[in-house]
């Protein structure tokens, strides 16, 4: 069953830390871009960012919200993601979600790719207070 | 960036109706438009990809359409199950991914 377990969250002041992960399994993560979104209380869905495979690179691209705050990593090795808070503050309190961006079949062999979310997490809460 | 715009934010539906919710992109994303769900509590869900195709294990009673810039939901013979908040997302043109801001199917 493919699965992702995202842990990690908690309760921080503003202006403090916190690493999230998320755990893969019944999948080849190795393969795959991966993508973490958070929703705060309420609210709708927040593209935070993704990290590319080892093929590309690791590349990573973020949110304007979260550049230079927000850390994507990924351990191959041990199938986990990582997304590294920094400074947080007050409006980055929600689920965070963790999520495999699948390259979509239609434009496989095509000069550009497209990535839709097909798996997700069940989330991890992070409360700034 | 490209927004999405979802409408209604709130559609009050009975059991066993059928409705269509809207998504709209500020610029054209040709078909590359997913469709999610998320009942309280849980995580989204895939449903359509592609704009009309729908993913693994997702019932028929869901169908997608659109292209370019106007999209649509359709889910047929609502039931009880199918109450949820509804979001579509473009992976046209990222980063950023986006989202529209869903719409909520309730029971009337």
């Amino acid at each position: 069953e493919v699965q992702l377990v995202e842990s990690g969250g908690g309760l921080v002041q503003p202006g403090g830390s916190l690493r999230l992960s998320c755990a893969a399994s019944g999948f080849s993560f190795s393969d795959h871009f991966m993508d973490w979104v958070r929703q705060a209380p309420g609210k709708g869905l927040e593209w935070i960012g993704r990290i590319r495979n080892a093929v590309n690179t690791y590349h990573t691209e973020y949110a304007a919200s979260v550049i230079g705050r927000f850390i994507i990593s990924r351990d191959d090795s041990k199938n986990a993601l990582y997304l590294q808070l920094n400074s947080l503050k007050m409006e980055d309190a929600a689920v965070y979600y963790c999520a495999r961006a699948l390259e979509d079949p239609a434009y496989r062999g095509h000069h550009v790719s497209y990535y839709f979310l097909d798996v997700w997490g069940k989330g991890t809460t992070v409360t700034v207070s | 960036e490209i927004v999405m715009t979802q409408s209604p934010a709130t559609l009050s539906v009975s059991p066993g109706e059928r409705v269509t919710l809207s998504c709209r992109a500020s610029q054209s994303v040709g078909n590359r438009i997913a469709w999610y769900q998320q009942k309280p509590g849980q995580s989204p869900r895939l449903l359509i990809k592609g704009a009309s195709i729908t993913a693994t294990g997702i019932p028929a009673k869901f169908s997608g359409s659109g292209s370019g810039t106007e999209f649509t939901l359709t889910i047929s013979n609502l039931q009880s199950e199918d109450f949820a908040i509804y979001f579509c997302q473009q992976y046209d043109d990222w980063p950023p991914v986006t989202f529209g801001g869903g719409t909520k199917v309730e029971i009337k």
